[in-house]
């Protein structure tokens, strides 16, 4: 069954701590994306990466970080340095960058205590 | 970058009327302009999408236009639903994809 598999679901975390969201994908897509959701505020774009080991910062990438060292996987780092980090994170990936249709993963929900 | 603009932030409508969102941008080379649905809790889904070259492309309930001199596109729902009820995105596509602010669509029975 071929999709995009994200986890946790549900993360809680202190202020100061780093957390890692895991993003895995078995439809052999090049490019890979994380957005993050706030209410009205639509899907903004952390990171991307269209290659493996290649990535590239999005439109709010300040505290947060990503690695793309297997087509599958392209986790993402919320470090402490991010200012408000509660929020809806969303996992996609396309067969080749900026084109075609967007798959989405299930997405995963971080709150910060 | 791009600027994508989508309007009403909220719609209601009776089941069976029509339904109709919005969306504008500003970057002439953009080409591809999908819609997203997401139901609460869970992933945004491709509905329906068009290219540059296409004017209007329907799919049974659901159809998009796009006017490329003007820099809009809007997403239309005939005979509405409640499963239709949702929050719907547009999106425009240069070099990255750019997501409207959304539209919470609510179908009242």
């Amino acid at each position: 069954d071929g999709g995009i598999t994200q986890s946790p679901k549900y993360l809680f975390r202190k202020e100061g701590q780093n957390v890692t969201l895991s993003c895995e994908q078995n439809l052999n897509h090049d490019a890979m994306y994380w957005y993050r959701q706030d209410p009205g505020q639509g899907l903004r774009l952390i990171y991307y990466s269209q290659i493996v080991n290649d990535f590239q910062k999005g439109d709010i990438a300040e505290g947060y970080s990503v690695s793309r060292e297997k087509k599958e996987s392209f986790p993402l780092t919320v470090t402490s340095a991010q200012k408000n980090p509660t929020a809806f994170y969303l996992c996609a990936s396309s067969i080749l960058p900026g084109t075609g249709e967007l798959f989405f993963g299930e997405g995963s929900r971080l709150t910060v205590l | 970058g791009e600027n994508v603009e989508q309007h009403p932030s909220t719609l209601s409508v009776q089941e069976g009327d029509s339904a109709v969102i919005k969306c504008t941008y500003s970057d002439s080379a953009s080409n591809y302009f999908p819609w997203y649905k997401q139901e609460l809790g869970k992933r945004p889904q491709l509905i329906i999408d068009i290219r540059s070259n296409v004017g209007e492309k329907k799919d049974q309930r659901i159809a998009v236009t796009l006017n490329k001199t003007a820099k809009h596109f809007s997403l239309h729902i005939t005979e509405t639903q409640p499963e239709d009820s949702a929050v719907y995105f547009c999106a425009v596509e240069v070099g990255q994809f750019y997501f409207g602010t959304g539209t919470s669509l609510t179908v009242i029975p």
